[in-house]
């Protein structure tokens, strides 16, 4: 089992939509959990860290449910600006403040006027 | 003010040559990373650096050599470089955490390497 899997995508949208990515991760010992997004020839930029209760940030809410090892990022009233490649990422396990991100292959993202 | 920079942007060069990719940061951070992000968009951890201290090596050819000079660099040198290395190498940095937290990684804007 890969460490951290998303949703194959591309997911092509209209504006307006409302989309959910899907991930999961083996790591059972994994605390910190983050979406980053990634645009086309761009670095990965933090989107949102994923807290256990959930949280919201404008039109995106993360979701973690730590039995499952599942992760979900919904984005609601999708914008153009949307368009990007959206990374699950989770932490490895290693000494003290060095433990790797691991990061899943990411879920394209195209929202279509 | 750019956060993580590195250089160059671009770099093409031939099978069997030696070059380097510089990194650095002005964030204050005392962790530096390298990661590598294949044709197919896979992202991997190459190494990490904490306070100029080799932290985290993975399986990563002996010809990729990574240097720290100071809290604020990481450099990545590669010794006969192979086809298969053309990708864009990233380097981030984050502060520490606790055992078995991470904090958000700030990325450069990336390597492209083609090796021809």
């Amino acid at each position: 089992r890969k460490e951290v899997e998303q949703d194959p995508g591309p997911f092509n949208v209209p504006e307006g939509a409302t989309v959910a990515f899907n991930c999961t991760y083996s790591n059972s010992a994994s605390q910190s959990f983050f979406w980053y997004r990634q645009d086309c020839r761009k670095e990965p930029k933090l989107l949102m860290s994923v807290y256990s209760s959930g949280n919201e940030d404008g039109r995106f809410t993360a979701q973690l449910n730590r039995a499952s090892q599942y992760i979900s990022l919904l984005i609601r009233d999708s914008k153009l600006s949307d368009s990007a490649t959206y990374l699950c990422v989770v932490n490895g396990w290693g000494r003290s403040g060095n433990t790797p991100l691991v990061f899943g292959k990411g879920t394209r993202l195209s929202v279509i006027a | 003010d750019t956060a993580v920079s590195q250089t160059p942007k671009y770099l093409v060069t031939q099978m069997g040559n030696d070059k380097s990719i510089k990194c650095e940061q002005n964030l204050g951070h005392d962790t530096m990373y390298w990661y590598k992000q294949d044709s197919k968009k896979f992202l991997k951890i190459m190494f990490s650096y904490n306070n100029k201290e080799l932290i985290i090596n993975e399986t990563v050819p002996n010809r990729f050599s990574p240097k720290s000079p100071d809290k604020a660099h990481l450099n990545l040198h590669i010794n006969s470089l192979e086809l298969g290395d053309s990708a864009v190498y990233f380097c981030a940095s984050s502060h520490v955490r606790a055992a078995g937290l991470a904090n958000e990684q700030f990325f450069g804007p990336g390597t492209r390497l083609t090796v021809l």
